[in-house]
């Protein structure tokens, strides 16, 4: 059964400083995506991670893949009130999107 | 991008009573579409997964009975919460894959149900 993991669970951070969320999953997986989801929203699509050492980058997020260590992290650099959100990563395997535990972020003015 | 289209957004309905969510895909054919729950403060969790024309297939400990599906068309799926109760009450959340959509798949935007 492919587990996904997320650590933390929620972060809270000041803004301007830097941090790193964790992802972990049990099992090989075709593909692994980062979301963000905003309060009583869907999901907005983040980044597409398809192969070892991907690396991914828009703004002030910044994704990675290790498929040997099965574990993709998303970076956050001079972190923003704006990005304050829940971020999920979601591991593919035949087409089912297996979702991480998700990440609340609350960044301080 | 494609677009997914979930309908209500908000319902509210009383225990006991059924309540019908559709998901439409407004700019491709959905082959597959994926239904998912996810209480408040907590990840998605896949339901179902339904193939155009063919029954659904439905994840451990989930109710086929309740949480009844149908992909009768490639651009409409439903989900109708039968014998609705308050632990039902949860956001529901749709997304759907296509040829046209290559290996991406498209996210509705939700649908909240309440049941008082």
């Amino acid at each position: 059964e492919l587990k996904v993991e997320q650590n933390p669970l929620f972060l809270s951070m000041q803004e301007g400083k830097n941090y790193t969320i964790y992802c972990n999953y049990s099992t090989t997986s075709d593909r692994l995506y980062w979301y963000r989801q905003d309060p009583g929203k869907s999901l907005e699509s983040l980044f597409v991670l398809l192969s070892n050492g991907a690396v991914k980058q828009e703004g002030r997020l910044m994704a990675s893949l290790d498929t040997k260590a099965r574990l993709s992290t998303l970076h956050i650099t001079a972190a923003v009130h704006d990005l304050s959100a829940t971020y999920f990563c979601a591991v593919v395997r035949y087409y089912k999107y297996i979702f991480g535990t998700g990440t609340r972020l609350k960044v301080l003015a | 991008g494609a677009v997914v289209s979930q309908h209500p957004s908000w319902v509210i309905c009383k225990s006991g009573t059924s309540v019908k969510i559709e998901c439409r895909s407004l700019d491709f054919q959905a082959t597959t579409m994926f239904w998912y729950r996810q209480f408040p403060k907590q990840s998605l969790m896949l339901m179902a997964t339904s193939n155009e024309g063919s029954k659904a297939t439905y994840e451990q400990g989930v109710e086929k009975d309740k949480f009844l599906i149908n992909h009768a068309s490639l651009t409409l799926s439903t989900l109708t919460v039968t014998s609705a109760h308050p632990e039902d009450s949860s956001f529901y959340i749709c997304s759907a894959l296509g040829q046209l959509s290559g290996n991406t798949i498209y996210f509705g935007e939700g649908s909240w149900l309440t049941v008082v």
